[in-house]
């Protein structure tokens, strides 16, 4: 079935380092979520996007939906250890049936 | 604390067993979903429920079934279980279809 596909699959920073992870669809997504799996935890929602082009912060992340709504991004600038977690991506595929379908999401480990 | 509920937190059992793992969603959540987590395939979606009926339906096997109760709790049955059902099982929870998601903190089966 349809999947986002997200890249990297594993990232290793140094405290303070920029990261970013890329979440890619071959179709045109209606929305798109982003979660956080700390090690040991369940996913926790951060964010939502919808509209083309839309640019969403919170704090040091930033989350961008394209503007053919096939890719979208999350930025964390500065890293800190409290960053490290899986960050996945979720796509809403719509229609008759509504399901949440996740990448396979990026693991992010910070080196203090 | 995401208000969503699971029990049991891990579960040991032998092949062939049968087992069955309950959920509570949030207060007021109507949607229900289930997860499965295992380190090759990421976030599998099982199935969701909306106010007691099936909405929709991912990679689930014939040997596992879902419902959820009018009191809006859900239970995951598995049953015939292989080795390869090894996983963390989460159950989630919104306030509709489109929503974001609430996750439990999961219950880990082990098959031996």
């Amino acid at each position: 079935g349809q999947q986002v596909m997200q890249i990297p699959q594993y990232q290793h920073v140094q405290e303070g380092e920029d990261f970013t992870t890329y979440c890619n669809s071959s179709t045109t997504l209606s929305n798109i979520q982003w979660y956080k799996q700390r090690p040991g935890g369940h996913p926790v929602f951060l964010i939502q996007l919808v509209k083309s082009g839309e640019v969403k912060k919170q704090k040091r992340l930033t989350f961008q939906f394209g503007e053919a709504k096939k890719n979208s991004s999350l930025h964390i600038t500065a890293t800190q250890t409290t960053d490290v977690g899986t960050y996945f991506c979720a796509e809403l595929s719509g229609g008759s049936n509504y399901k949440l379908t996740f990448g396979k999401g990026t693991l992010l480990t910070v080196n203090p | 604390d995401s208000g969503v509920t699971q029990t049991p937190k891990h579960l040991i059992t032998a092949t062939g067993q049968r087992v069955t793992l309950r959920c509570s969603p949030r207060s007021g959540d109507l949607s229900v979903y289930w997860y499965q987590q295992s380190l090759d395939q990421g976030l599998q979606f099982l199935i969701q429920y909306y106010n007691g009926e099936e909405r929709a339906k991912g990679n689930i096997l014939e040997r596992f079934s879902a419902q959820q109760f009018p009191d809006l709790h859900s239970e995951l049955n598995l049953s015939s279980l292989e080795l390869g059902d090894s996983a963390l099982y989460f159950c989630a929870s919104s306030a509709g279809t489109g929503s974001s998601l609430y996750f439990g903190p999961g219950t880990r089966l082990t098959v031996t």
